[in-house]
């Protein structure tokens, strides 16, 4: 098994650019999330899904959208892209306890 | 909402002593309590959790213990190895399907050979 896979590793965007961070789960597990990590901070949820076709915003929802048309993928968009977005952005999935199943991250710079 | 602060920040100890990392919750109906060990660079693990029906958990050299009528739970860590240097977060939520987890800032703990 793969796990959770994520796609750009690396980013670099400019102000008012928009992109797609892919998230990928090989497990067949319902729960997934999206999280960002700022420098020398805890973790912060942006959305989540409990199954293809729902999901729901968490702490830190605005200037992106998810979408979960199937139990694998769960991509994350960015429109409009500013500073305050630069980040480190983490995939996850579970099957009900904390997310254990994280993927490698991906790192994005807004400029 | 839900607010979770972690202490201390930073924590430095010689290899082979115990370690321990405190987190107060603000939510009295928060019910779970993971933590989390990110080493630099690298993505976020789960080393243990609790919920709140418990009062104590033991994995090998690591230990979480909660206490609800103070709204704190801590996590020990004995006999430590360098392999055990990294950052420590701690989370609470809700336990009800999906994991809404408010996350600590961190402790960064350093052991020293």
């Amino acid at each position: 098994n793969a796990g959770v896979t994520q796609t750009p590793k690396f980013r670099i965007l400019k102000i008012g650019q928009s992109m797609t961070l892919q998230c990928t789960q090989d497990m067949n597990h319902n729960y997934m999330y999206w999280y960002r990590q700022d420098p020398g901070m805890g973790l912060k949820l942006i959305y989540y899904s409990v199954g293809a076709g729902i999901t729901d915003k968490g702490e830190v929802p605005n200037g992106y959208n998810v979408s979960r048309s199937t139990t694998e993928d769960f991509p994350l968009r960015l429109e409009l892209a500013a500073p305050s977005q630069t980040s480190v952005y983490f995939c996850a999935s579970s099957e009900g306890q904390a997310p254990g199943n994280f993927g490698p991250g991906t790192r994005l710079t807004v400029t | 909402g839900e607010n979770v602060e972690q202490h201390p920040s930073t924590l430095s100890v010689q290899e082979g002593d115990s370690a321990v990392i405190k987190c107060t919750y603000s939510d009295s109906a928060s019910n779970y309590f993971p933590w989390y060990k990110q080493e630099l660079g690298k993505r976020p693990q789960l080393i243990i959790d609790i919920r709140s029906n418990v009062g104590e958990k033991k994995d090998q050299r690591i230990a979480v213990t909660l206490n609800k009528t103070a709204k704190h739970f801590s996590l020990h860590i004995t006999e430590t190895q360098p392999e055990d240097s990294a950052v420590y977060f701690c989370a609470a939520s809700k336990f009800q399907g999906a994991q809404k987890l408010v996350f600590g800032q961190g402790t960064r703990l350093t052991i020293n050979p």
